[in-house]
């Protein structure tokens, strides 16, 4: 089953409006909490993270916010700019011993129009 | 400082195959994660490797599929005897440690296509 639920697939926005990307989670040992961006033809670059014991991160006109009790967490993409049009993911790891391995959503492609 | 390197970028294999994909990690990076990731889908996790050792291989398919690190060189994901299905974009990441604090950075993937 899916481990990260990512909402919605897809997002078209009007430049300078707000993005918002949702995703939840089921396991409650998940403890860091990255976005990534993805442009065609290129691996995904990390945008923002978080961990479970803040409730919210704001880099530059990108803010996640983070539910612990709904398991949910969100990004939020203020004053969108065409240049944002991309791929973002979500995704959640657990420290099990040395391993980070990532658990990541299907993905939401955004397009911003002009 | 250069990000992770991944060679080939593109990779076309006929059936039955053997399909060599390298990652260079950052410098001083010993952690290296590999992912595929299928078409309009997310990333799935593979394998994670440290220098010489291969920690956790959960995510790749026991038949055909093999990862190394060695102490010198590349890590490498090899497939064997390459069938349709095979065909994705492999993207490694890699990390200084494991913190959280420490995350992990892509390269830009091979994308492996199989006539």
């Amino acid at each position: 089953q899916q481990q990260v639920k990512q909402s919605p697939q897809s997002l078209i926005v009007q430049k300078g409006g707000i993005s918002i990307i949702n995703c939840a989670y089921e396991n409650t040992a998940f403890d860091y909490f990255p976005w990534y961006q993805q442009f065609p033809g290129k691996g995904p670059a990390l945008l923002i993270a978080i961990r479970p014991d803040v409730s919210e991160k704001k880099e530059g006109r990108f803010t996640i916010s983070f539910n612990k009790s709904a398991k949910q967490f969100s990004l939020h993409i203020m004053d969108s700019q065409p240049g944002d049009s991309a791929t973002y993911f979500c995704a959640a790891s657990k420290g099990a011993g040395n391993n980070r391995k990532l658990i990541w959503g299907l993905g939401t492609s955004l397009a911003v129009n002009p | 400082n250069a990000g992770v390197m991944q060679n080939p970028r593109h990779l076309v294999r006929r059936r039955g195959q053997e399909a060599r994909l390298r990652c260079s990690p950052m410098k001083g990076h010993s952690h290296v994660y590999w992912y595929r990731q299928l078409p309009e889908e997310g990333l799935k996790f593979m394998v994670y490797l440290q220098k010489e050792n291969i920690i956790d291989e959960s995510g790749m398919p026991k038949e055909r599929f093999s990862a190394e690190f060695p102490k010198e060189g590349p890590s490498i994901l090899r497939i064997q005897q390459v069938v349709r299905g095979d065909s994705a974009a492999y993207f490694c990441a890699s990390s200084p440690g494991t913190g959280s604090s420490q995350p992990q950075h892509f390269g830009d993937g091979t994308r492996l296509s199989i006539l």
